[in-house]
């Protein structure tokens, strides 16, 4: 069956720091693959996707993903984060009738 | 933000009552999805339409139906809800893009079964 695995349930990282969340997938064919945030008692917002390509892509934020076939992966990245960017990430996988299939999400803490 | 509404955004409710969310589209879109979120668990699917009077189940359906009887609402109800339904419920479109989708969250709907 399709999933997809978020190793780290916490990140803490400096501000200023920089930032990869990992995500590894499990699905048959090419993916669609999605990463998502959401800030605290909100809804999810879209960051970025991959669907074919450009196996880096970019997204709102200054967020980046690249997607690895050779390691089922499509791990987002920061070069510096910022306060402003504590929330919960989610990657998902998409799936025929444009269904997602979401991971367990990752908190990411930001410290001074 | 899609044009995707909940309601209501917060309910209390006893075990064994009947419950019905809401959510409401204002652009046509064809692919609606109902998921929930709890702690440790991401966001399930629990039930998804993709057109009027076309449903399907999802991963956690068991204690669920939906109707879609328009475009621009689809409609979870709990038949008699129990505690293990607390939880925070989301509805989302799908919006067909250049070589994809995309989709789109509505606000949630709080709902706690005591």
């Amino acid at each position: 069956a399709q999933s997809v695995t978020q190793p780290d349930i916490h990140i803490t990282v400096s501000e200023g720091a920089s930032l990869e969340l990992r995500c590894n997938y499990s699905y048959g064919a090419t993916p669609y693959l999605f990463w998502y945030v959401q800030s605290p008692g909100q809804g999810l917002q879209l960051l970025l996707k991959y669907f074919s390509g450009d196996t880096l892509v970019q997204g709102i934020k200054g967020f980046e993903a690249e997607f690895k076939r050779s390691q089922s992966s499509f791990n987002l990245r920061k070069p510096s984060v910022h306060w402003s960017d504590a929330a919960e990430y989610f990657c998902a996988v998409g799936l025929g009738f444009q269904k997602l299939v979401f991971g367990t999400g990752t908190r990411l803490l930001v410290s001074p | 933000d899609a044009g995707i509404t909940q309601s209501p955004r917060h309910k209390v409710t006893e075990t064994g009552t009947p419950v019905t969310l809401r959510c409401h589209q204002t652009e046509n879109h064809r692919y609606m999805y109902w998921y929930r979120q709890d702690p440790g668990h991401g966001l399930r699917l629990i039930h998804y339409s993709y057109g009027v009077k076309d449903t399907d189940k999802g991963e956690v359906s068991d204690g669920y139906s939906v109707s879609r009887s328009k475009t621009e609402d689809f409609l979870l109800t709990l038949e008699s809800a129990t505690s293990s339904q607390t939880s925070v419920y989301f509805c989302a479109i799908s919006e067909t893009t250049s070589g994809g989708y995309e989709q789109y969250f509505g606000p949630g709907t709080r709902l706690t079964v005591t």
